[in-house]
């Protein structure tokens, strides 16, 4: 009963530093999607994949690059860190059906620092 | 502008009680809204989904309802537990357009 399986859980780095953050999901789900949680803000969209081969753009996708590696895995980089990058990233993934009609299953997120 | 909007922000009550907490959404058009509850330090579990047709809902101790006419939904919690401290999260999906729409969470303390 894996689910969403987000690595590494914590992690800090220094301005200008590039890291991978990984994702896998065992659902057999087609759609993932990356996000990012500040204090008082909700759940951003980052970047996500309809579908494996395919990855499109969400609201806030400056500074990040994601690869659909297959059905199962979902990465998201940061090529050069900088300290407005510092936030909680959740890993979702979710059945075919649209967006909203399929429930979106979360990892437990990484929190990231950037100093 | 924020499409979703929930109320109170955060919350006491002690153990026992019930609570309501509240989402006013803009999105249109609406096609449904869902609840998801977050543990602190975990990610969001949803609770339930409300489509238009539907007015209330209820998932163990959960019950949701919404009015599809004023955009507006609520999630009752009854006799609450400790277990039910964490922030509660209405989302709301655009019919047609792949997207949706996040609250920014109603944060519940449940105390003994």
């Amino acid at each position: 009963n894996a689910g969403v399986t987000q690595t590494p859980k914590f992690q800090v780095l220094k301005t200008g530093q590039s890291m991978t953050l990984q994702c896998a999901q065992d659902m057999n789900h087609n759609s993932m999607y990356w996000y990012r949680q500040d204090p008082g803000m909700g759940l951003r969209l980052i970047y996500y994949s309809a579908s494996e081969g395919t990855t499109d753009k969400g609201e806030v996708p400056n500074g990040y690059n994601v690869s659909r590696l297959n059905k199962r895995e979902f990465s998201l980089r940061l090529e050069s860190a900088a300290p407005s990058q510092t936030s909680v990233y959740f890993c979702a993934s979710s059945g075919t059906g649209g967006w909203g009609n399929q429930p979106q299953h979360f990892g437990d997120g990484t929190r990231l620092s950037i100093l | 502008k924020n499409q979703v909007e929930q109320s109170p922000q955060s919350l006491i009550i002690l153990e026992g009680k019930n609570c309501t907490l509240q989402c006013n959404y803009t999105v249109s058009p609406f096609s449904n809204l869902r609840w998801y509850k977050q543990d602190t330090g975990r990610g969001p579990v949803s609770l339930t989904i409300m489509t238009f047709s539907e007015n209330t809902k209820s998932n163990g101790r959960y019950t949701a309802t919404l009015d599809a006419d004023t955009k507006q939904s609520s999630l009752h919690i009854t006799a609450s537990q400790l277990s039910d401290s964490a922030s509660y999260i209405c989302v709301v999906s655009q019919r047609g357009n792949n997207r949706l729409a996040f609250g920014k969470g109603n944060q519940v303390v449940v105390i003994p």
